[in-house]
C-alpha cells in the first residue's frame, strides 16, 4: 500500500511569489491535515480536510489556505510568500472514520529567498 | 488554548539502557495521545498511540503511559538500539466523531544512542 505522497519534495521560491505544494493520502483514507515544522516553532498545525470541506483550522493568517479534491488529494497554497515562511510542510493522511492514527509523507522543503 | 510540552529537549543514552521521553497537556479534553520518530530527511512516523481509556500501552520495546488525572504521558523504550536514534514527539488530540483531528505537538527530544 503507498504512503502519502507529496510533491514536490523541495522549493525555492522568491518572496512575494505564490506557491502550491500537492499532498496524495493513503489509499481510502479521507482526512488530509496539513502542518508547518521550523525548527524554532517545531510542528503547527495548519488546517484539515474531509470529503472536502475543511473542518479544522490552525492559527495562520490567511494567506495560507488549502483545498481538497473528491478523490481526497489535497493542495495548499500560499501566497505573498515571506521569508518566515521557509518551511518544511508536511501533510497527514487518516482514515477518519474509525480511529485517527495519522500518517506523514516526507514533506516539502520550502525556501523562501 | 492546547499546549503540549515535552522533555527533555535532548537525550543521550548507552546502547542498551532505557530512555524516557515526557509530555504533559493542557486540554483535559484531549483523549488521543500519538507517539511519532522522525528521522533526519523524513516525515513524523507514527510509533505507537494510546487513547484516554487505556492507562498503558506496550509495543515490544517501546511503550506509553498515560495518567489523565495529572495530565501526563510518557514513552518508554526499552533496550536501546543504534537505530532509535531520532527526534521523538509527542501530541495530544482530540478526538470527535469521524475522527475530525488536530494534532498539536510537543516541541521534540532529540534521542542519541551512544554504542
Amino acid at each position: 500500500k503507498a504512503g502519502v505522497t507529496q510533491t514536490p519534495r523541495y522549493l525555492i521560491k522568491t518572496r512575494g511569489q505564490q506557491v502550491t505544494l500537492s499532498c496524495s493520502p493513503i489509499s481510502g483514507h479521507r482526512s488530509v491535515s496539513w502542518y508547518q515544522q521550523t525548527p524554532g516553532q517545531g510542528l503547527q498545525f495548519l488546517f484539515e480536510y474531509f470529503s472536502e470541506t475543511q473542518r479544522n483550522k490552525g492559527n495562520f493568517p490567511g494567506r495560507f489556505s488549502g483545498r481538497q479534491f473528491s478523490n481526497s488529494r489535497s493542495e495548499m497554497n500560499v501566497s505573498t510568500l515571506e521569508l518566515g515562511d521557509s518551511a518544511l510542510y508536511l501533510c497527514a493522511s487518516s482514515y477518519a472514520v474509525m480511529g485517527t492514527e495519522a500518517f506523514f509523507g516526507q514533506g516539502t522543503r520550502l525556501t523562501v529567498v | 488554548g492546547e499546549n503540549v510540552e515535552q522533555h527533555p529537549s535532548t537525550l543521550s543514552v548507552q546502547e542498551g539502557d532505557s530512555a524516557v521521553i515526557k509530555c504533559t497537556y493542557s486540554d483535559s479534553a484531549s483523549n488521543y495521545f500519538p507517539w511519532y520518530k522522525q528521522e533526519l530527511g523524513k516525515g513524523p512516523q507514527l510509533i505507537i498511540d494510546i487513547r484516554s481509556n487505556v492507562g498503558e500501552k506496550k509495543d515490544q520495546r517501546i511503550a506509553v503511559t498515560l495518567n489523565k488525572t495529572a495530565k501526563h504521558f510518557s514513552l518508554h523504550i526499552t533496550e536501546t538500539q543504534p537505530e532509535d536514534s531520532a527526534v521523538y514527539f509527542c501530541a495530544a488530540s482530540i478526538e470527535r466523531g469521524r475522527g475530525a483531528q488536530k494534532l498539536v505537538f510537543g516541541q521534540g527530544t532529540r534521542l542519541t544512542i551512544n554504542p
